[in-house]
Parts: structure tokens; sequence; C-alpha cells
């Protein structure tokens, strides 16, 4: 138990429906983060959020909007992706950003697989 | 740029035997260094941690790790396998105050009874 939550666990989908994924932190955490890991390819980080607010996009493309309504939700909207999204999508937390010496905690991840 | 690299992308060790995995950083900056391990279907989950104060850091599971300055490293090690330990192992340097972590490629340990 990591404190880190992530709904669904797995989600296949088509390249033409829409889906969230949602991520739930019990840590008191103010900085959340999204982050791709795809087989073969070291981890990508996509999205940064701190207090709410959006601090880092990582020329991620469209069809991943990132929504943050508070400190402790964090949701990834997805639309019309591509079989090159297929990944696992791990969110994470940590205290706030400017605390270089706090480590990110880590959900299990969404295993998206994309048809 | 800074960067972190792990010398090997897989280890295989017997069952008992000394696990080391390497991790280097560049930087003429010390960052704050961060040792995670990945098992199957399962996130990033924090080994150990070096910020300050003494070099030689011990994390769960009987993991332990050296910063050495004068090397740029920050290997992890383990005085006897198990097989429980089989798994993905990062390494991840955070050097602003932003706490942004650069992640090493990864190193997959294969522990063989």
């Amino acid at each position: 138990e990591t404190g880190v939550t992530q709904t669904p666990r797995h989600l296949v989908m088509g390249m033409t429906n829409k889906k969230s994924l949602k991520c739930e932190q019990h840590l008191g955490h103010n900085a959340m983060y999204w982050y791709k890991q795809s087989a073969k390819k070291p981890l990508e980080l996509m999205f940064v959020y701190n207090f709410k607010e959006q601090t880092e996009n990582n020329s991620v493309p469209s069809r991943f909007s990132p929504e943050c309504p508070n400190s402790s939700h964090l949701f990834l909207h997805l639309h019309t992706l591509q079989p090159e999204d297929s990944a696992l999508y791990l969110c994470a937390s940590s205290q706030e950003l400017g605390i270089g010496n706090q480590p990110q905690h880590f959900g299990d991840g969404t295993r998206l697989s994309i048809l | 740029a800074q960067s972190v690299t792990q010398l090997g992308s897989h280890v295989s060790v017997s069952e008992g035997a000394l696990v080391l995995l390497r991790c280097n950083y560049s930087s003429s900056v010390p960052p704050y260094l961060f040792w995670y391990v990945q098992y199957p279907n399962q996130g990033l989950q924090l080994l150990l941690k070096y910020t300050t104060g003494a070099t030689l850091v011990k994390g769960i599971n009987g993991f332990e790790a050296e910063f050495k300055k004068s090397e740029t490293s920050f290997h992890l090690t383990k005085p006897s396998a198990h097989m429980s330990d089989a798994a993905e192992y990062f390494c991840a340097a955070s050097w602003t105050s932003g706490s942004r972590l650069t992640f090493g490629e990864g190193t997959q340990l294969t522990v063989n009874p």
C-alpha cells in the first residue's frame, strides 16, 4: 500500500473511444505526476501539477488531457488514441515542488492497451 | 546535460550471491539520489534515498547504497540475493529544488536458484 491508488488497473480501448484514468493519493501531498512506461523505453514524465496547477507538460499530444481538481486527485482523459499509446501509465505524488529531497510515491499503474 | 546512467540493463546472480547494481550521474553538482524497485505489474517502490549526511544509506529488504561524490556514483548492493529480489531497479536523481526526478533506464535483476 503506497498511498497512491490508480483505477482502473487494466484498460482496453479502441482508437475512437474516450476513457479516463484516475489517480488518488492519501498522503497529503501537493504535487502529482503522470508518467508513461513503455516496454524497452525509459520512464517518460508527461505532466506535473503542484497545488492543482499544471507546471509541466512535456510535449504530450493533445489526445492526452490531464485534470487536477484538487491536490488529492489527478485524472488523465484519453481520446482518439493510437496503438503506440499502449503502455503502463503511472501516477506519482510528492510533498510539493521545491522540495527536492522528498521522494515521489507511485501508484501501481494502469495498463492501457489500444486496439 | 544532467543524466543518470545505469550500467547493465540485465544483471543475473545466484541466490545467496552479492547483488551489485550500478548507477552513475553526470553533473558537477551532487543531486539527491534514489533507488526504486518495480515488481511485475506494480508501480515503483522506494528502496532508499540519499539526501545529506551519511554517505552509506540503508534501505528496505536488506539493500544499501553508498554515495561516492568523487566517482559520481550511487551503487546499490545487497550481500545475499533472495529469489524475491527479482525485479527491475531504477536509479533516480533530483538536481533542482523542483523535485523533478531524472531516471536511469533500469536494470532487470534475475536471481537464479
